[in-house]
């Protein structure tokens, strides 16, 4: 089955941009999703299709998708933001599809 | 407002079955396809399942294959998870969540709070 990697965990300091990888193999061939999930909540819809952003959710966030690589990125970072992020994606390419999760990310706000 | 309600968790013994319930109001129900996610504590999300719109395609996660069903009822709004031969390592907080038919595939653009099922004996 497809597999996502996500790193552990990122810091940065409020203001500053936070940048977080999704490795997949030929992942820039695929659509990718971005949940956040802060302590006790739901998880959240903050990216779909590799760049666009639901209504409501600030400009701040972006992604983007190419290669090996997907990466959501978070500008101007406050420290509301801080949080779990999680890439997703939709793997049809079996006859078994699955919808896969990376295995997070904690992003923490110094 | 776009709201999904999940119901049924509580604690069972290991081999024991338990009914999930997710009640869905402010969009048309019957409109969507829906999906299972779990988290089990201290860890990352994992998705369960998925259901289209009509029922007529359904997924499971192999972790689960055998032992859990996935089933809807579109008048009454509401989206099921029957879970089987329960594991301990099914213990988690599970979440239902609207597909949200990205161009991609699969996108869940709105969850629930989540009901805990604990398996334990």
């Amino acid at each position: 089955s497809y597999v996502l990697t996500q790193p552990p965990s990122v810091s940065v300091a409020p203001g500053q941009t936070a940048r977080i990888t999704c490795g997949g193999n030929n992942i820039g061939s695929k659509s990718v999703h971005w949940y956040q999930q802060k302590p006790g909540q739901a998880p959240v819809l903050v990216v779909y299709d590799d760049s666009d952003r639901p209504s409501g959710i600030p400009e701040r966030f972006s992604g983007s998708n190419s290669g090996n690589t997907a990466t959501l990125t978070i500008s101007r970072v406050e420290a509301g933001d801080e949080a779990d992020y999680y890439c997703q994606v939709w793997d049809s390419s079996s006859d078994h599809p699955d919808v896969v999760f990376g295995g997070g990310t904690k992003l923490t706000v110094l | 407002e776009v709201q999904l309600v999940e119901s049924g968790g509580g604690l069972v013994q290991p081999g024991g079955s338990l009914r999930l319930s997710c009640a869905a109001s402010g969009f048309t129900f019957s409109s969507y396809s829906m999906n299972w996610v779990r988290q089990a504590p201290g860890k990352g999300l994992e998705w369960v399942s998925y259901i289209s719109s009509s029922s007529s395609t359904i997924y499971y996660a192999d972790s689960v294959k055998g032992r859990f069903t996935i089933s809807r009822d579109n008048a009454k709004n509401s989206l099921y998870l029957q879970m089987n031969s329960l594991r301990a390592e099914d213990t988690a907080v599970y979440y239902c969540a609207r597909d949200g038919y990205c161009s991609g595939g699969s996108c869940l653009d709105v969850w629930g709070k989540g009901t805990t099922v604990t398996v334990s004996s």
